[in-house]
């Protein structure tokens, strides 16, 4: 299993920004897949997840109405667009595969990570 | 929103048990897993469905959940334990994470 992430860059506020996730050694389409942050030197923070076949999405209160995860199970991707971004996105962003289909029903867990992509957000 | 709460730090001497508590309403109810993240480096998975231990994760690691408590206990506590704690549940649809802790191991 490998989890490639991608994206991060140095960007300024009200500004947007796309990460991605490449998948690879494992049925991609089978799994739900999500994103996690963590702030320079604090604690995980859940973004963002999605159910295999994209049947449902959630969204950390933080983030809803700003960003949007995505899939694309033809080229085992995942993807994180980020709008309206403000100083307080700035984190390092990893994309985990979760152990279940269906990250709803609660009895999953992050089974695998990303090494993670920085993004900087300053004016 | 659902909160986890977990001691910012645990101190043990090397060779006995750590334990480092996750306590949430209810958290009994639902499931729990573990994350051990070292300095620079991604989380890795310790613990799943409160208690199950992936098989490369060595078995001095174990859980348990009952109550409002969450438990994760390493036995035998080694230098390389050393690291970032991080306990993680599920509400509404949403994922939760506790707040980390950290292990020192003296």
């Amino acid at each position: 299993v490998e989890l490639v992430d991608s994206g991060g860059a140095s960007i300024q506020p009200g500004r947007s920004l796309r990460l991605s996730c490449a998948a690879s050694g494992f049925n991609f389409a089978g799994y739900s897949m999500h994103w996690v942050r963590q702030r320079p030197g604090k604690g995980l923070e859940w973004v963002s997840g999605i159910t295999w076949r994209s049947e449902s999405r959630g969204y950390a209160d933080s983030v809803r109405g700003r960003f949007t995860i995505s899939r694309d199970d033809a080229t085992n991707s995942l993807y994180l667009q980020m709008n309206s971004l403000a100083v307080e996105d700035t984190a390092f962003y990893f994309c985990a595969r979760d152990s279940a289909p269906d990250f709803t029903y609660g009895s999953g867990s992050f089974e695998s990570w990303g090494h993670g992509t920085l993004v900087t957000v300053s004016s | 929103s659902y909160d986890l709460i977990q001691p910012p730090s645990v101190s043990v001497s090397a060779g006995q048990t750590a334990t480092i508590a996750c306590s949430g309403d209810k958290l009994g109810d639902k499931y729990v897993s573990w994350y051990q993240q070292r300095p620079g480096q991604s989380p890795v998975r310790l613990l799943y469905l409160d208690g199950k231990r992936p098989s490369d994760i060595p078995e001095r690691f174990s859980g348990s959940n009952s109550g409002n408590t969450a438990t994760l206990t390493i036995s035998g506590t080694q230098a390389i334990d050393e690291a970032d704690y991080y306990c993680q549940s599920w509400d509404t649809n949403t994922v939760v994470f506790g707040g980390g802790t950290k292990l020192t191991v003296l």
